[in-house]
C-alpha cells in the first residue's frame, strides 16, 4: 500500500498568511494526487486533482503543486472560511490511501 | 444538482452487520463508481473499496475482504456497503463518495453526507 504523510498535522495562521501544507508519499504516484478541505460536522470538499488542477468554483487562492512523492497545498491569503483540516489523496494504485490530515488553525 | 443521499445512523452490537445505503441523483448512475470511505472519531479518512454501478464489479481493501460487501441497485440508483462481524473500531462515519470510471480520475468530486455507525455493547 502507498503510505501518505502529511506535514504539520496542526498549522496555526492568522487571516491574510500564505500557508503551505506538504504531503509525501511512500513511492511514485506521478501526479496522481487529490487535495480535500473538511469543515468540522462535514463531508470532504473536493479542491484539486492531478496535483495541481483547481475543481471548477475553487478560489484562485489554492493552488497545488509537485510530482512523484512530493506534493504541496498552498493557500495564498488564508481567508475565515478556509480554517478547516486538508487531506491528501493518491489514486495511483489500489488501495487508495489519504494522508492522515493537516488541521489549519486560527492564531 | 449531483446528490449522494445516505441512510440514516446506526447503533448496533459487536458481532452484528450493519448495511448502508447512498442513493444518487442528478448524475447518470452506472457512469460512475460508488466509493466507501470510513472516519473514525477525531482520525482520518480510510477507504473501503468500491462498486463498479454499471457492472456489479467491486474492487476492495484487503484489510475488510471478507468482512465488506458492496452492492448497487440500478432500478433505484443505489449504492450500498454491508459490513460484518462489527467491532468497536468500526465505529465511524460512513461515506459514500463517486468518482469517473476513467483510470486516472479516481478522486471523489461528491460525497454523501455521511451515516454514523456506532458499535457499542
Amino acid at each position: 500500500d502507498i503510505q501518505m504523510t502529511q506535514s504539520p498535522s496542526t498549522l496555526s495562521a492568522s487571516v491574510g498568511d500564505r500557508v503551505t501544507i506538504t504531503c509525501r508519499a511512500s513511492q511514485s504516484i506521478s501526479r496522481w494526487l487529490a487535495w480535500y478541505q473538511q469543515k468540522p460536522g462535514g463531508a470532504p470538499k473536493f479542491l484539486i486533482y492531478k496535483a495541481s488542477t483547481l475543481e471548477n468554483g475553487v478560489p484562485l487562492r489554492f493552488s497545488g503543486s509537485g510530482s512523484g512523492t512530493e506534493f504541496t497545498l498552498t493557500i495564498s491569503s488564508l481567508q475565515p472560511d478556509d480554517f478547516a483540516t486538508y487531506f491528501c489523496q493518491q489514486y495511483n494504485s489500489y488501495p487508495l490511501t489519504f494522508g492522515g490530515g493537516t488541521k489549519v488553525e486560527i492564531k | 444538482q449531483v446528490q449522494l443521499v445516505q441512510s440514516g445512523a446506526e447503533v448496533t452490537k459487536p458481532g452484528a452487520s450493519v448495511k448502508v445505503s447512498c442513493k444518487a441523483s442528478g448524475h447518470t448512475f452506472t457512469g460512475y463508481y460508488i466509493h466507501w470511505v470510513r472516519q473514525a472519531p477525531g482520525q482520518g479518512l480510510e477507504w473501503l473499496g468500491l462498486v463498479n454501478t454499471g457492472t456489479g464489479a467491486t474492487e476492495y481493501a484487503q484489510k475488510f475482504q471478507g468482512r465488506v460487501t458492496m452492492t448497487r441497485d440500478t432500478s433505484i440508483s443505489t449504492a450500498y456497503m454491508e459490513l460484518i462481524r462489527l467491532g468497536s473500531d468500526d465505529t465511524a462515519i460512513y461515506y459514500c463518495a463517486r468518482t469517473i470510471t476513467t483510470p486516472g480520475y479516481l478522486f471523489f468530486d461528491y460525497w454523501g453526507q455521511g451515516s454514523l455507525v456506532a458499535v457499542s455493547s
